[in-house]
């Protein structure tokens, strides 16, 4: 089956600084992967997600993610946080449901 | 579209008492999932309908949890008794699944749930 980790489980980071979150992946193939963010109180929304073809995928918000196949590993960037983005992070694999990581907790301090 | 509807937003209520939670789907999606997110557990997906019939309820977490979905529009989460442990935000998902492509799922805003 496939899954997804996420090896950090909080980060903080100032604002104004950049943010990167990890994902690693486990499938034999290439696989589909999504990276959703859930704000407070909120739902989840989805940020980007990667099919196939170019390995650095653009998503909203200013995230993007590279995939790399080599360390089966989909992380998330931003170049320069804002206050609005502290939030938990989620990576996600489907099958024909989602395979959820644990989530990363994102503080961002002033 | 309005997207994923779930109602109540929140829910206070006593162990042993019913509890039903409702999900109107985004129009046009055949996919409908029921999650819960808890401290401990994260998120955790309790059952998977397509086309309004149940195919995986294998994390509905025992007899007390049942879920329907007797329309394209309306699904139903219910709990008989409720219990304390059962407390935790409940969402709601749907996407369109078509062939082999993996669509996102869009989310409700959840149901707060808290059983004293």
């Amino acid at each position: 089956a496939q899954s997804v980790t996420q090896p950090d489980i909080h980060i903080t980071v100032s604002e104004g600084a950049s943010l990167e979150l990890r994902c690693n992946y486990s499938y034999g193939a290439t696989p589909y992967l999504f990276w959703y963010v859930q704000s407070p109180g909120q739902g989840l929304q989805l940020l980007l997600k990667y099919f196939s073809g170019d390995t650095l995928v653009q998503g909203i918000k200013g995230f993007e993610a590279e995939f790399k196949r080599s360390q089966s590993s989909f992380n998330l960037r931003k170049p320069s946080v804002h206050w609005s983005d502290a939030a938990e992070y989620f990576c996600a694999v489907p099958d024909y449901k989602l395979s959820f990581g644990a989530g990363t907790t994102v503080t961002v301090r002033a | 579209d309005a997207g994923v509807i779930q109602s109540p937003r929140h829910e206070v209520t006593e162990m042993g008492q019913e509890v039903t939670l409702r999900c109107k789907p985004i129009s046009g999606h055949n996919s409908l999932f029921w999650y819960r997110q808890t401290m401990m557990r994260g998120l955790e997906l309790l059952i998977y309908f397509n086309n309004n019939v149940p195919i995986d309820d294998s994390g509905m977490p025992e007899d007390r949890f049942s879920a329907k979905m007797p329309n394209a529009s309306f699904s139903t989460l219910k709990i008989q008794p409720s219990e304390p442990r059962d407390s935790a935000v409940y969402f709601c998902a749907s996407t369109d699944v078509s062939g082999e492509s993996y669509n996102e799922q869009f989310f409700g805003p959840g149901t707060r749930l808290t059983v004293l």
